[in-house]
């Protein structure tokens, strides 16, 4: 069974960083194609961005609202997807989700950026 | 950026009844649309996606069609476990978006 666990969530201030962590099991994760999707209180779903397998390329994607701020990495030897958030704002108060396949989604960790 | 609609916002529904969920895409997706049903607290659980696949054990009575920018979601027989929020999805093209969702209530 495909397990995601989301970590590292919390209260940060505007302009802080996070690092959250989405830790794998149950799947080849070194051949998956990897997500972080979020979802502002009460809002819809808003792809962050996706970190495609080494063996597809492993190329990195994000969509505008947190290109330049967030990062998106992997450490297929332990089976973990990171996302990286530096320059935080109010607007990405959400709960993040690691999600591969469509399919397989974590709990997630919310993400509280308030002063 | 390919701009996802989905209507109508709300629905509200009597246990037995059809309801059809409609979305629609700004620019072509061909086949490569995704339907999730969310509930309270839960992740999104995705129900249909590519040229109809359904994902495993989902029930007989979600149904989709449609293909290129006009997408329908059909729910026959809704129970009161359908009691969700749907959005569409699509991966043609990055940046991968999803529809503002459907909210299904049971009468």
């Amino acid at each position: 069974e495909v397990q995601l666990v989301e970590s590292g969530g919390g209260l940060v201030n505007p302009g802080g960083s996070l690092r959250l962590s989405c830790a794998a099991s149950g799947l080849t994760f070194n051949n998956a194609w990897m997500s972080w999707v979020r979802q502002a209180p009460g809002k819809g779903l808003e792809w962050v961005g996706r970190f495609k397998s080494k063996t597809d390329g492993g190329t990195i994607d994000y969509t505008a609202p947190v290109k330049g701020r967030f990062t998106i990495s992997r450490d297929d030897s332990k089976n973990t997807l990171y996302l990286q958030m530096n320059n935080l704002k109010i607007e990405d108060t959400a709960v993040y989700y690691c999600m591969t396949g469509g399919d397989h989604w974590g709990q997630g960790t919310l993400v509280t950026v308030s002063s | 950026e390919i701009v996802m609609t989905q209507s109508p916002a709300t629905l509200s529904v009597s246990p037995g009844e059809r309801v059809t969920l409609s979305c629609r895409a700004s620019q072509s997706v061909n086949s490569n649309l995704a339907w999730y049903q969310q509930k309270l607290g839960q992740p999104p659980r995705l129900l249909i996606y590519g040229a109809s696949t359904r994902a495993t054990g989902l029930p007989a009575r979600f149904s989709d069609s449609g293909s290129g920018t006009e997408f329908t979601l059909t729910i026959s027989g809704l129970q009161s476990e359908d009691s969700a929020v749907y959005y569409c999805q699509q991966y043609n093209t990055w940046p991968f978006t999803f529809g503002p969702g459907t909210k299904v209530e049971i009468e």
